[in-house]
């Protein structure tokens, strides 16, 4: 089946700095992914939405200026948290959909980000 | 809007035993309604993807149901097994997925 392959799998960085991560899929191309975040003990919750090769969708109340979303290919998607403070610590999910199949959504392993 | 929720938040079940996990929509007119897994720390594991035309989708020990008319769906799991216990969650949706809360399961030996 398909595979998205997200890293890194957890980062511990300092406030102020900026982390990139990233979101590939492996076996198939996708014009679109998806950026999700999760706190603990909660549910999934959509960021936005990148697009290959045009702007991303970000969800109401998600800053775009913060979570700087690029989709150069159409195997990868990166998100980078700049700026990062302790409350952007959390678990960052990316999704895509091999549109090949009818398999539903392929989730990566998911990056936990911790800003000290 | 779209709002998904999974009662209970949590459920032990001795091993061996069968159980339904349960999902509740809002809106009834949903594109997918798709199960997941997730073990501690990891991403998700998709298990079954019902779409909006399906009723029902089988692999393995694992059952989903989806009843669009009463805003329900239901994933069977049959003679559960320790590696089993996971958080299951449901989503909805066609691109954009709604998550349910989950239901942290554990199988009991």
């Amino acid at each position: 089946g398909a595979v998205v392959s997200q890293h890194p799998s957890w980062v511990i960085c300092k406030s102020g700095t900026s982390v990139k991560i990233e979101c590939r899929s492996l076996d198939f191309q996708a014009t679109t992914m998806f950026w999700y975040r999760q706190f603990p003990k909660q549910s999934l919750m959509l960021m936005a939405t990148s697009n290959e090769g045009s702007k991303a969708t970000y969800e109401q109340g998600v800053e775009k200026d913060k979570f700087l979303i690029n989709h150069a290919s159409l195997t990868l998607s990166t998100l980078t948290v700049t700026s990062a403070h302790p409350e952007d610590s959390s678990f960052y999910i990316c999704s895509a959909r091999d549109l090949r199949t009818w398999d539903g959504y392929t989730f990566g392993s998911g990056t936990r980000l911790t800003v000290v | 809007k779209q709002e998904v929720t999974q009662i209970p938040a949590a459920l032990s079940v001795p091993e061996g035993e069968n159980l339904v996990l349960n999902c509740s929509f809002t809106d009834s007119a949903i594109y997918n309604l798709q199960w997941f897994r997730q073990d501690p720390g990891k991403g998700l594991t998709s298990l079954l993807l019902i779409q909006s035309s399906q009723r029902e989708q089988t692999s393995g020990r694992l059952n989903a149901s989806l009843d669009k008319s009463s805003g329900r769906s239901t994933l069977y799991i049959a003679a559960s097994q320790p590696g089993d216990s996971a958080t299951y969650l449901c989503a909805e949706g066609n691109e954009k997925l709604t998550f349910g809360t989950g239901t942290r399961l554990t199988i009991i030996p």
